[in-house]
């Protein structure tokens, strides 16, 4: 089966623009969440989708916003970027919203931010 | 939401057994305990979750202290492959999936 798949891998942008990254889950998975990297704040939760709801969210400004299409897919879209922007997001998926259940992460899209 | 503390870095030489602890005093009832690592320059990986019993499988044991205010999570024979940093997650009993990543334990594996 294959993995979570994240496009782009990299992306260089200037402040002001903004950005769209993808995520595909692995198929049959209906739960995607978006963390996102840095070297000062580590790993931290964006939101999760479930069934093209979102179902939680994450201390973030309105600026990164996300969606979820019928087929899981997930894309989050970050506006006016700023150089504090620049990071490795990360993309999850799981089959369900179970306690227990395992999340596969994809291996990222490094944002820089000029 | 629950805080786990672990140590900053650890070291192990390859072939050896490793156990990287975690103190998690505020667990509550019904926390899982999780355990994720990442690679370098890859995205976090599953590596084990138990809630109060010890776990086993074929990448790594859990054990999870009687009162649940810590674990270890314990490498039966460190291998290079193994050289990441570890997180030790706690996944309240909530809705949704979203973990809380401390900043982990850098784990070096020397030949």
């Amino acid at each position: 089966k294959a993995g979570v798949t994240q496009t782009p891998r990299y992306l260089i942008k200037t402040r002001g623009q903004q950005v769209t990254l993808s995520c595909s889950p692995i198929s049959g998975h209906r739960s995607v969440s978006w963390y996102q990297q840095t070297p000062g704040q580590g790993l931290q939760f964006l939101f999760e989708y479930f069934s093209e709801t979102q179902r939680n969210k994450g201390n973030f400004p309105g600026r990164f916003s996300g969606r979820q299409f019928s087929n899981s897919r997930s894309e989050m879209n970050v506006s006016t970027l700023e150089l504090g922007d620049s990071a490795l997001y990360l993309c999850a998926s799981s089959l369900e919203l179970i306690l227990t259940d395992t999340q596969y992460f994809g291996p990222g899209t490094r944002l820089t931010v000029l | 939401d629950a805080k786990t503390t672990q140590p900053n870095s650890m070291e192990s030489n390859e072939e050896e057994p490793v156990h990287l602890p975690c103190n998690h005093s505020t667990i509550s009832g019904t926390d899982y305990i999780h355990w994720y690592r990442q690679l370098p320059s890859q995205g976090p990986e599953y590596v084990i979750h138990g809630l109060t019993s010890n776990v086993n499988n074929r990448m790594a044991s859990l054990a999870i202290a009687e009162d649940r205010k810590s674990s270890t999570l314990i490498l039966h024979r460190a291998t290079l492959r193994d050289a990441a940093v570890y997180y030790c997650i706690l996944k309240p009993d909530n809705y949704g999936q979203n973990f809380v990543f401390g900043p982990g334990t850098r784990l070096s594996v020397l030949p």
